[in-house]
């Protein structure tokens, strides 16, 4: 069985770029979610995904936005880079949109300078 | 208020002894409660997952629920060295409809001493 896959592991911005970020979810699961979590904090909800749709959203602005594909793979897009925005991106994987249980990817760091 | 509450610690314990981690979470209609382990640098690792009321074990580790008090605990007996992480109390479910994410505390960092 395969697990949450990221890439890249780390990657340097600078303010005002875009980044795409990307996550294979585990074998047999077809929902992604994506968190963010800045150092020393708990992760937070930016959206899940499910059949390729956005299925909830967290309190993050239009900037980030996101993909799901029909091998259920997911990217992350955040346009205009802020500093801000450096952070830990974490993308889990689950059976469904109200599946108990999310499992984690080892993240992508990114930094913006 | 916070919706999901942790002392940040450090909570320091020496090896052998139990470690007692505490959470308490605001939304009464919070469903499933969640332990995950986060080593420096790492991502969260899944340790415990609870439901309902009462205690779970599994291993050296013990979750407890008590959804009448919205407090959830994760307790470590044995601690090891190798228990040193930050560990991320999870809530999902609630009033708000939000049965989808996860929400999660800031955190409590455990050093567990030789």
């Amino acid at each position: 069985e395969t697990g949450v896959t990221q890439s890249p592991t780390h990657l340097i911005k600078t303010r005002g770029q875009q980044v795409t970020l990307r996550c294979s979810s585990q074998s047999g699961h077809n929902t992604v979610s994506w968190y963010q979590q800045a150092l020393g904090q708990g992760p937070q909800f930016i959206f899940q995904y499910y059949r390729e749709e956005e299925n909830g959203r967290g309190n993050f602005p239009p900037r980030f936005s996101g993909l799901q594909f029909p091998n259920y793979s997911s990217e992350l897009n955040v346009n205009a880079l802020e500093l801000d925005d450096s952070a830990l991106y974490l993308c889990a994987s689950s059976t469904g949109t109200g599946a108990r249980e999310q499992y984690f990817g080892p993240g992508t760091r990114l930094t913006v300078t | 208020q916070k919706e999901v509450e942790q002392n940040s610690g450090p909570l320091s314990v020496p090896e052998g002894a139990i470690a007692s981690l505490n959470c308490t979470y605001s939304d009464r209609g919070s469903q499933s409660f969640f332990w995950y382990r986060q080593y420096s640098g790492k991502s969260p690792e899944l340790i415990m997952s609870i439901y309902s009321n009462g205690d779970k074990e599994d291993g050296r580790f013990t979750a407890q629920l008590n959804k009448a008090s919205q407090y959830v605990s994760l307790l470590i007996r044995d601690s090891q060295p190798s228990d040193s992480a930050t560990y991320l109390c999870a809530v999902k479910g609630g009033s708000g409809g939000s049965n989808y994410k996860l929400t999660f505390g800031k955190g409590t960092l455990l050093t567990v001493n030789p």
